[in-house]
């Protein structure tokens, strides 16, 4: 039972557009989201994160928009740079004290020069 | 200041034995988290330590698996009669106690069972 997922496994833009990845939940006890930049051999970065109680949160290049009725939650990039290709894994968290994280599969983001 | 650290970075094994894998998370952080991403797969959570706490296992995929935090800072995932299926990438990621819960992760160990 995958309760976040990420349905485009790979996405390529060109320099300078707009990058849109896109993540769907399904536990609506979820009530912090998160994304994570991932290069190859590193850990995953933290990128941007947003609070149920919110639909947008924006940082420099880097918004992302919930629409909590749709259990959709988007990572809207622009300008896109080629130093942004990564691997973008969307990730969620209850509050139940823990905060383990419940990862979406991943995108692959390539930005082409 | 330093991030999470762990080792060792690639740690291939034979099927059947033992490993260790250790995790120095940020200093002060009080929370630690053990994930591990399987090919092609999100991670998946294992255990998560919180201060003092008794650990929350319930992310371990069976009883192969243990971990401890000594002093509340240093945490070893320990996987017993090694499969197959436990090769993966092991993440350890480390939190301190604000509001956004922000996990920040260490580079990961690649373990390869043969």
């Amino acid at each position: 039972d995958q309760q976040v997922k990420q349905n485009s496994p790979s996405l390529s833009v060109q320099e300078g557009r707009i990058s849109i990845l896109n993540c769907d939940y399904t536990n609506s006890m979820f009530d912090y989201f998160l994304w994570y930049k991932k290069y190859p051999a590193e850990g995953p970065t933290f990128l941007i994160s947003i609070s149920s109680i919110k639909d947008k949160n924006e940082d420099g290049r880097f918004t992302v928009f919930l629409n909590k009725s749709a259990k959709h939650l988007s990572l809207h990039i622009v300008p896109s740079q080629p130093g942004d290709s990564a691997v973008y894994f969307c990730a969620a968290s209850v509050n139940t004290g823990r905060r383990a994280l419940t990862f979406g599969s991943g995108t692959r983001l390539q930005v082409q020069p | 200041g330093a991030g999470v650290s762990q080792s060792p970075s690639n740690k291939v094994t034979e099927k059947g034995k033992d490993v260790e894998l250790r995790c120095d998370p940020i200093s002060g952080h009080t929370a630690l988290y053990w994930y591990r991403q399987s090919l092609g797969q999100g991670l998946e959570f294992l255990i998560y330590f919180q201060g003092n706490s008794a650990p929350d296992k319930s992310g371990l995929p069976s009883d192969r698996f243990s971990a401890e935090r000594t002093g509340g800072s240093v945490s070893t995932l320990t996987i017993q009669r090694t499969q197959q299926e436990d090769s993966a990438v092991y993440l350890c990621a480390s939190s301190s106690d604000t509001i956004t819960y922000e996990q920040y992760f260490g580079p990961g160990t690649r373990l390869t069972v043969t």
